[in-house]
């Protein structure tokens, strides 16, 4: 069974601050990607990364950088000088090779509020 | 426009009316899926379709049911809906290549059951 987990429901921050968002995740795939979703208010889900499990570089993009350790099983998700526009539910999601229809396992999900 | 169109984008009915949730795509992928969230619990596969002829239950298909008219089109039914069925509904599309491809998701329906 796999299942990813995101301990921090909620996190506030000012703006400008630097924020990391939590995901630990348990499989028994050997070959198995990782992801982040955005939610931002208005509802939809916009894909953000995804991590293969046999690429373990960190990977940045502008403010956002990307911590995948397969030690911990943890694949951490932070924002540099973090903005209003910042201001979403974020979800890490888990699929393994041997997932029938390739089901994405999600967190439960961060909301990070970022405050003026 | 979208590559992933769902409609309707909300939807109030009440409980034992059927229900039919409908899912376009432009992105010409051959892979389909239906979603649900839930407050603190992400999101949950209910079905998903590889193809026109592959229709697949996923992790909570009870109460629901699929239907794959063409490659570009994925509708979600309840057929008898229930207050418990109150949830934010996601369509997803991705392609194949041998490995696992990125799902890419549609704007969402809000479904209240009342």
């Amino acid at each position: 069974a796999q299942k990813v987990t995101q301990a921090q429901t909620e996190i506030s921050v000012v703006e400008k601050e630097d924020v990391t968002l939590d995901c630990v995740y348990e499989t028994r795939d050997t070959t198995y990607y990782l992801f982040w979703y955005k939610q931002p208010p208005s509802g939809e889900l916009v894909f953000l990364i995804r991590r293969n499990s046999f690429d373990e570089q960190n990977e940045i993009s502008g403010r956002y950088s990307w911590n995948f350790q397969k030690s911990t099983s943890s694949f951490n998700f932070t924002i540099t000088a973090s903005q209003v526009v910042d201001s979403a539910v974020y979800f890490c999601a888990l699929s393994g090779d041997n997932n029938a229809g390739n089901m994405l396992t999600f967190g439960g999900g961060t909301r990070l509020m970022v405050k003026p | 426009d979208a590559d992933v169109t769902q409609t309707p984008r909300n939807r109030i009915t009440k409980t034992g009316k059927r229900i039919m949730l409908e899912c376009s795509q432009t992105k010409g992928h051959d892979r389909m899926y239906w979603y649900r969230q839930d407050p603190g619990l992400g999101l949950r596969l209910i079905y998903y379709s590889f193809d026109v002829k592959d229709i697949n239950k996923g992790e909570i298909s009870d109460g629901y049911s699929v239907s794959r008219q063409a490659q570009a089109k994925f509708s979600l039914s309840l057929e008898s809906a229930i207050p418990n069925q109150t949830a934010l509904y996601f369509c997803a599309t991705s392609t194949h290549s041998g490995y696992q491809e990125t799902q890419y998701f549609g704007p969402g329906t809000r479904l209240l059951v009342l």
